[in-house]
């Protein structure tokens, strides 16, 4: 079993709608939790980070972490075309070198 | 103009031959990265690097090499014992507890 789950999609949703993309792992040991977005052949850039448990808003985007059922969410509100990327979760431990564990991906596609 | 760049954008070899992917920043941090993607896979730690003259091996650092003369490079030797060299090559640097900037990747492919 991988440390992250991540669904691969692709996921095809209209403009303007909400977005839900989700993210399961198995190590009790992370405690910072981030959403990277990659545009086809590019790098990732990140997007939200959350510590520990809790929501946090940035604009149309919202971060959710659970640690109690080891799930992380990335809301996308009034979803555009230009969100249309891969989205990467990412988790790290708080050890003093941050390696970080990426999820595989959901591929995303906004239809104008 | 700051930032990571890594040269070249697409690279191709021939199997059996070593090459190096480049990696530079000016961003001035401390810790470097180097990620291998595939499809759906994810990202791979290859090799990381906290400080010059110090690097660590990855999840997967078979096959390949690297060197931290100096804070600002980070090159990528990919050699001819790794069995599956294509892929894309992302370097990533790092200063604080979960925070990665990464470069624009580059596309190896081994024929």
């Amino acid at each position: 079993q991988k440390e992250v789950e991540q669904d691969p999609g692709p996921l095809s949703v209209p403009e303007g709608a909400i977005v839900s993309l989700n993210c399961t792992y198995s190590n009790s040991a992370f405690q910072y939790f981030m959403w990277y977005r990659q545009y086809s052949r590019k790098g990732p850039e990140l997007l939200m980070y959350t510590y520990s448990s809790g929501n946090k808003e940035d604009g149309r985007f919202t971060a959710q972490v659970d640690k109690s059922s080891k799930y992380i969410s990335l809301f996308i509100r009034d979803s555009q075309p230009s969100d249309s990327a891969t989205y990467l979760c990412a988790m790290s431990n708080s050890g003093g070198y941050q390696k970080v564990t990426f999820g595989t991906g959901t591929k995303l596609q906004v239809i104008p | 103009d700051g930032g990571i760049t890594q040269s070249p954008k697409y690279l191709f070899r021939k199997e059996g031959q070593n090459v190096t992917l480049s990696c530079e920043q000016n961003l001035n941090h401390d810790a470097m990265y180097w990620y291998r993607q595939d499809p759906g896979q994810g990202l791979r730690l290859i090799y990381y690097s906290q400080i010059v003259n110090d690097f660590q091996k990855g999840d997967i650092a078979e096959g390949y090499s690297v060197s931290r003369e100096k804070k600002e490079s980070f090159p990528l030797t990919v050699t001819s014992a790794q069995k599956n060299p294509t892929a894309f090559y992302l370097c990533a640097t790092g200063q604080g507890i979960y925070e990665q900037y990464f470069g624009p990747g580059t596309r190896l492919t081994v024929t």
